[in-house]
């Protein structure tokens, strides 16, 4: 079964400060991951993408890293900014043509 | 706009009737997928389509979902005989080439169907 958790259901952090989002996946031999964001009333838009060949990839404030024997990803959101308040889902393309999303995390950048 | 469109934006059914939910996608993209995202939870995959051929359907919940893509561009979701179970956000998302594989998905802004 093709699994992806996100277990934490909310995060708030101070302005200016680090966000650290996690998200943990079951075993699959071709894997491709993303991190979406949303805001209320609007679909998901793509954030930031990994594939399972590297372990980190950087995008201005936000970087991914991919931990592939621990089968565990994070967003590094830094510095964090009151615009990056919304709903964070990790995503993982298992090797078919579609992707497996986690439940999401609620981050609130605290001004 | 250049957005993936759905309508309509909200949609509220009694119990039995029949809907259906439109979603426009970015012209040119050849994938097209739907979404479900109850509350609280992620997106989850219903079926997808790869220009007019639905190539996957694992994800409809049962035989009252149905969906459509005639001519490779415009798709209709309908949901027949309406459940309170029903009662979600639908995602529409397209992208530029056959499947996910390493491409962004283009996300709509969804409808929310409410089942009284």
């Amino acid at each position: 079964d093709q699994q992806v958790k996100q277990n934490s259901p909310s995060l708030s952090v101070q302005e200016g400060r680090i966000s650290i989002l996690n998200c943990d996946y079951t075993n699959s031999m071709f894997d491709y991951f993303l991190w979406y964001k949303k805001y209320p009333a609007e679909g998901p838009t793509f954030l930031i993408s990994i594939s399972s060949i590297k372990d980190k990839n950087e995008d201005g404030r936000f970087t991914v890293f991919l931990n592939k024997s621990a089968k565990h990803l994070s967003l590094h959101i830094v510095p964090s900014q009151p615009g990056d308040s919304a709903v964070y889902f990790c995503a993982v393309n298992f090797g078919n043509e579609k992707l497996t999303f986690g439940t999401g995390t609620r981050l609130t950048i605290i001004p | 706009g250049a957005g993936v469109s759905q309508s309509p934006r909200y949609k509220v059914a009694k119990r039995g009737q029949d809907v259906a939910l439109r979603c426009d996608p970015i012209s040119g993209h050849v994938s097209l997928f739907w979404y479900q995202q109850a509350l609280g939870q992620g997106p989850e995959f219903l079926t997808y389509f790869q220009n007019e051929a639905q190539l996957d359907k694992s994800g409809l919940p049962s035989d009252r979902f149905f969906a459509e893509r005639p001519e490779g561009s415009v798709s209709t979701l309908k949901i027949q005989r309406t459940q309170q179970e029903d009662s979600a956000v639908y995602l529409c998302a397209s992208s530029l080439v056959p499947g996910t594989g390493n491409e962004k998905l283009f996300f709509g802004s969804g409808t929310q169907l409410s089942v009284l």
